[in-house]
């Protein structure tokens, strides 16, 4: 089956600093999507982004799906956006998403 | 649109006992699921169904049943609860159609087997 590999598995930065969270997938796939967990627990999607680049305020996401990998970008980071990222695999056709096994981000004040 | 709602936020049960999961969309989405997160690691899937009356296992079905009886609902049902099950669980639903094929989830509930 499809692997998800992101990196790095941990980052801390200061606020204000601006970060590159990494996804490896191992095959093709038309299905990416990248959530955010909070600290209490919630999961928030970020973005559908199986090819292309997409900006939503300070974050943006680039899927080069030919060479298998996706970034998202946080910049100016704040406090709030400390929490675990995921990204997260499939195919349309079948719903069914393949996990990585996220990033923990932590903005320090 | 009150989007996933999942109730209860929070469970204690004793081993062996059963519960029900409850899990509700309104965004008439065909597909939804249930995960499970242990502390300190990812989503791990259950059970999904892609439609009323069609249900199927994920990764870690055992000691789980689900029914789709309405596009609406997808109750998660513990048969005979072990302290292994203890776990955030998670519902999910995902629409299907250019532009909405994003999943999007419930808040969660904390279940503890003692």
């Amino acid at each position: 089956g499809i692997q998800v590999e992101q990196s790095p598995p941990d980052l801390i930065l200061q606020e204000g600093a601006n970060s590159t969270l990494r996804c490896n997938f191992s095959d093709s796939v038309n299905n990416l999507q990248w959530f955010h967990q909070n600290p209490w627990g919630q999961l928030i999607n970020l973005f559908y982004i199986p090819s292309g680049t997409k900006q939503n305020g300070r974050l943006s996401a680039t899927t080069v799906a030919t060479e298998r990998y996706s970034l998202l970008y946080i910049s100016s980071s704040q406090t709030t956006d400390s929490g675990v990222y995921f990204c997260a695999v499939g195919e349309d056709s079948n719903y069914q998403l393949i996990w990585g096994a996220g990033t923990k981000l932590i903005i320090k004040p | 649109n009150a989007g996933v709602t999942q109730t209860p936020k929070f469970q204690v049960l004793k081993t062996g006992q059963s519960m029900t999961l409850q899990c509700a969309q309104d965004m008439n989405h065909e597909y939804m699921s249930w995960y499970r997160q242990d502390p300190g690691m990812g989503l791990r899937l259950i059970h999904y169904s892609v439609g009323a009356g069609i249900t199927d296992q994920g990764e870690v079905p055992n000691g789980y049943n689900v029914s789709r009886s309405t596009t609406e609902d997808f109750p998660l049902r513990l048969l005979s609860a072990a302290p292994s099950q203890t776990s955030v669980y998670f519902c999910a639903s995902q629409g299907r159609g250019a532009g909405s094929y994003e999943q999007y989830f419930g808040p969660g509930t904390r279940l503890t087997v003692t």
